[in-house]
């Protein structure tokens, strides 16, 4: 079965601080991975694309990484804002099927 | 630039009543997506479309029905709703099939 994991689940951080959020799967023939933001009681948006035949997006202060053979990417963010707070969720493309991870929550302090 | 449209945004059925969640895109994308998304839970398929007349299933589609006549709408039908049905409602599209998805703002259904 195609799963996808997200750790940790919750994130508390200070302002400022680097952090990286990480995203595992159990099929590595993937087609792409992606990274989205969820903000409360809204929609998701598409943060990074990474295709299969590449290794790192970067887009900002966000850079992602994939590594297929170890079914594993993650997602870093430098120098964190507040308005950073949100659900950040990865999903893993399978032919026209894309599954999603549980989310991280990462809360940024001021 | 609307982008995905979903309607209603919140809407509370009676168990065994039926409803369609209507969604519409403007980007003239060919894939379309319905996912269910409850607490704590990451998003599930319920059905997808890869074009004007073709649908399929995706992990959870029982109790749910859908059609694509045109290429910018994608209704999600409910029959007969029952409480396991209540969470948040996704639909989505993206134009090649490796691109990225688009997500509309979501339909939160309660059936009591």
């Amino acid at each position: 079965k195609q799963e996808v994991t997200q750790i940790p689940a919750a994130l508390s951080v200070p302002e400022g601080e680097n952090l990286v959020l990480n995203c595992s799967f159990t099929d590595s023939a993937i087609y792409n991975l992606q990274w989205f933001r969820q903000d409360p009681g809204k929609g998701l948006t598409s943060l990074l694309l990474i295709q299969s035949s590449q290794r790192e997006q970067t887009s900002g202060r966000l850079n992602a990484s994939l590594d297929k053979s170890s079914g594993r990417s993650t997602l870093y963010i430098a120098a964190s804002q507040p308005g950073d707070s949100a659900t950040y969720l990865c999903a893993v493309k399978y032919g026209n099927k894309l599954v999603f991870g549980a989310g991280t929550i990462l809360r940024v302090k001021s | 630039n609307a982008g995905v449209t979903q309607t209603p945004k919140f809407r509370i059925l009676k168990i065994g009543q039926s409803m369609t969640l209507q969604c519409t895109q403007d980007m003239n994308h060919n894939y379309m997506y319905w996912y269910r998304q409850d607490p704590g839970m990451g998003l599930k398929l319920i059905y997808y479309s890869v074009g004007a007349g073709i649908t399929d299933k995706g992990e959870v589609p029982n109790g749910y029905n859908v059609s694509r006549s045109t290429t910018e709408d994608f209704p999600l039908r409910l029959e007969l709703a029952a409480p396991s049905q209540t969470s948040v409602y996704f639909c989505a599209s993206s134009y090649p099939q490796a691109g990225k998805l688009f997500f509309g703002s979501g339909t939160q259904l309660s059936v009591l």
